[in-house]
């Protein structure tokens, strides 16, 4: 069974930083590219960044662009989103998703929430 | 970037209506399009791919169809647990983006 566990999230103050990670099992990892996608209180679902299953192909919203950092760990089976100099408005639930080729997202992550507020 | 837009924001219905769900893109994406399913607290579900390919598991009275930039979720007889908010999805290319959301309320 394919599983997605993010975790990371926490209450942290405007300018701060934070690390999520998002572990995989129950599939071959090292075969599928990863998505993050976002989804603040009450609104829609907002794509954040996207990596390949290599590394080789790293693409950002232009909402997080020179502040968050996407990566992955293939021998650890793990998904990583390194944010900093967060903004109120980043705050959101943050699911990881698997890339399905050519079939978009089927599997996603239970989500984990960021909050940032003084 | 490409822009999705989904009609209308929300919708009420009652169990056994057939109900459809637009999502018109600002450019052509030929088939590369999702439907997801979201309840409340929790992450979404994918429904159709490639504008009309059901995902596995998901019952028939969903459908999909539509190409280039215009694309319809038709939902036939509506049951309880298809109350839910519905998102259409372009990955032609990134940024990938979504619709806004289509909310289908109970009447």
């Amino acid at each position: 069974e394919v599983q997605l566990v993010e975790s990371g999230g926490d209450l942290v103050q405007p300018g701060g930083s934070l690390r999520l990670s998002c572990a995989a099992s129950g599939f071959t990892f090292t075969n599928y590219g990863m998505n993050w996608v976002r989804q603040a209180p009450g609104r829609g679902l907002d794509w954040v960044s996207y990596i390949s299953s290599s590394s080789s192909a790293i693409h950002y919203a232009d909402s997080v662009k020179g502040r968050f950092t996407i990566s992955r760990d293939n021998a650890k089976k793990s998904l990583y989103l390194q944010m900093n100099s967060l903004r109120a408005d980043d705050t959101a639930v943050y699911y990881c998703a698997r890339v399905e080729t050519l079939a978009g997202m089927k599997h996603w992550g239970q989500g984990t929430l960021v909050t940032v507020s003084s | 970037d490409i822009q999705m837009t989904q009609s209308p924001s929300s919708l009420s219905a009652s169990v056994g209506d057939r109900v459809t769900i637009t999502c018109r893109a600002s450019q052509g994406i030929s088939s590369w399009l999702a439907w997801y399913q979201q309840k409340p607290e929790k992450a979404p579900k994918s429904l159709i791919y490639g504008a009309s390919t059901l995902q596995s598991g998901v019952p028939s009275r969903f459908s999909g169809s539509g190409s280039g930039t215009d694309f319809t979720l038709t939902i036939t007889s509506l049951q309880p647990e298809d109350f839910a908010t519905y998102y259409c999805q372009q990955y032609s290319g990134y940024p990938i983006t979504f619709g806004q959301g289509t909310r289908l309320e109970i009447k």
